[in-house]
Order: structure tokens, then C-alpha cells, then sequence
């Protein structure tokens, strides 16, 4: 059973569009949700995350949207860049767990 | 954050040999995690590395396939046993770094290493 269930499978934006990444889970015991951006050949990097107390965390383009209710956080990008064309990951964390649970993943595509 | 490295990057392997998969960590980590990434899909963890005990396997993944060391604290390595082509994929090393000190409430935050990317003919 796939425990987070992240949307699209993949996407295209025109450069200075906003990237919108959907993420659903079920499990009411996660409290962290970080959103890793992997570049092709190399690891995964952090990019962002954030805990159930606040529904909107923001770094510089890049924003998590958190809804607590429906079990849904969304990594929305705003004037998306080429440079920003890489394959994003959710994922969710149960509090004092190591587990991670990932997402499918979405490749995001940025036309110039 | 913590700077991880892993060696091999890549490596082409025969059928029915091992590889073992090299993880430094440039500070001290309690918690060190292997995955596996097949070709454009998810990460999926294989166990969980200790310090001074024994790792923590997931389901469908077992010691004898997959041993792991964890002789200190800013290194480990993966091996894989027994090679078939369907262990061709991406191996991550990851390690578990607390977050900033300046957070109000502090989560442990996992980085990835590079890869490895291995392929089993």
C-alpha cells in the first residue's frame, strides 16, 4: 500500500509559470513532510518541508501548501526556471520514526 | 548540511558477483540509511544503519543479499550479494543531520548522498 500518493507523474511549465506538485497520504501519524528536487545522476537534495501546525511554508520561489483536514500538502514553484526541470519528491515522516515514505515522483519540465 | 560521498559512483558488474558500495560522511551521524532507486521510479529504503548494532532490514530485503557495516560514525558500506540483473539501479546512501539550531522545533532532516549507479549484465 502506497502510503503517499503524489501527483502529477509529470509536467511541463513554460518558464515563468508556476509548478503546482500534489501529495496525498493517509496516515494521520505523519508530522513531517519534506520535498526533495533530484537532478539526473545525482542523490537526492532537500528542498523544503514542513510540520501540520502551519499550512503554508515559504522559501524564496519555492512553497509548501498544507491542508490538514484533507491530508494533502502541495510544493507549489513560482516563476518557474529551466534550471528548475528536475524530478520532485514528497515525502512523509511519522513523528520519532527514521522511515521516510516517498512519493512516485513528478518530473517537472521548464520550456525556455 | 552533511557532505556525503559514495564510491563507486558507477560500475557495470557480472552476473553472480558482489559489489560493495562505500558511504563517508564528512561529521558524525547516528543514523545511516541505504536506498534503492530503479530507473525513474521512487526511493525505496533497504535498512537501517546503526552505529554498534545490527541494521534494521525492510521487508523483501535480507541480510544475505544486502549486508551492511557501520564501523563508525561517518562511514558504511552496502554490499551487493550475488548480483542479478534485477538488482541493476541507483544505490543512495543517506544520513539523518538534526536540523538547525535556530528552529523553534528541531526535526532530524535526512541528505543523500550521490549514488551509486549500478548495472548487473
Amino acid at each position: 500500500q502506497q502510503q503517499v500518493k503524489q501527483s502529477p507523474q509529470s509536467l511541463i511549465v513554460q518558464k515563468g509559470g508556476i509548478s503546482i506538485i500534489n501529495c496525498a497520504y493517509e496516515n494521520t501519524a505523519f508530522d513531517y513532510f519534506p520535498w526533495y528536487q533530484q537532478f539526473p545522476g545525482k542523490g537526492p537534495a532537500l528542498l523544503i518541508a514542513i510540520r501540520p501546525d502551519v499550512s503554508e511554508k515559504k522559501e524564496g520561489r519555492f512553497t509548501i501548501s498544507f491542508n490538514k483536514s484533507a491530508k494533502q500538502f502541495s510544493l507549489h514553484i513560482m516563476d518557474s526556471q529551466p534550471g528548475d526541470s528536475a524530478t520532485y519528491f514528497c515525502a512523509a515522516r511519522k513523528y520519532n520514526f527514521n522511515k521516510f515514505y516517498f512519493g512516485s515522483g513528478t518530473k517537472l519540465n521548464v520550456k525556455p | 548540511s552533511a557532505v556525503i560521498s559514495q564510491k563507486p559512483s558507477r560500475d557495470i558488474c557480472q552476473r553472480g558477483t558482489s559489489l560493495t558500495i562505500q558511504c563517508q560522511v564528512d561529521s558524525q551521524v547516528t543514523m545511516m540509511f541505504w536506498y534503492r532507486q530503479q530507473p525513474g521510479q521512487s526511493l525505496t529504503l533497504i535498512a537501517t544503519a546503526n552505529q554498534g548494532s545490527e541494521a534494521t532490514y525492510e521487508s523483501g530485503f535480507v541480510i544475505d543479499k544486502f549486508p551492511i557495516s557501520r564501523p563508525n560514525l561517518t562511514f558504511s558500506t552496502l554490499t551487493v550479494s550475488n548480483m542479478s540483473p534485477e538488482d541493476s539501479s541507483i544505490y543512495l546512501c543517506s544520513v539523518e543531520y538534526q536540523g538547525r539550531p535556530s528552529r523553534v522545533l528541531s526535526y532530524n532532516e535526512q541528505f543523500f548522498g550521490p549514488g551509486t549507479r549500478l548495472t548487473v549484465l
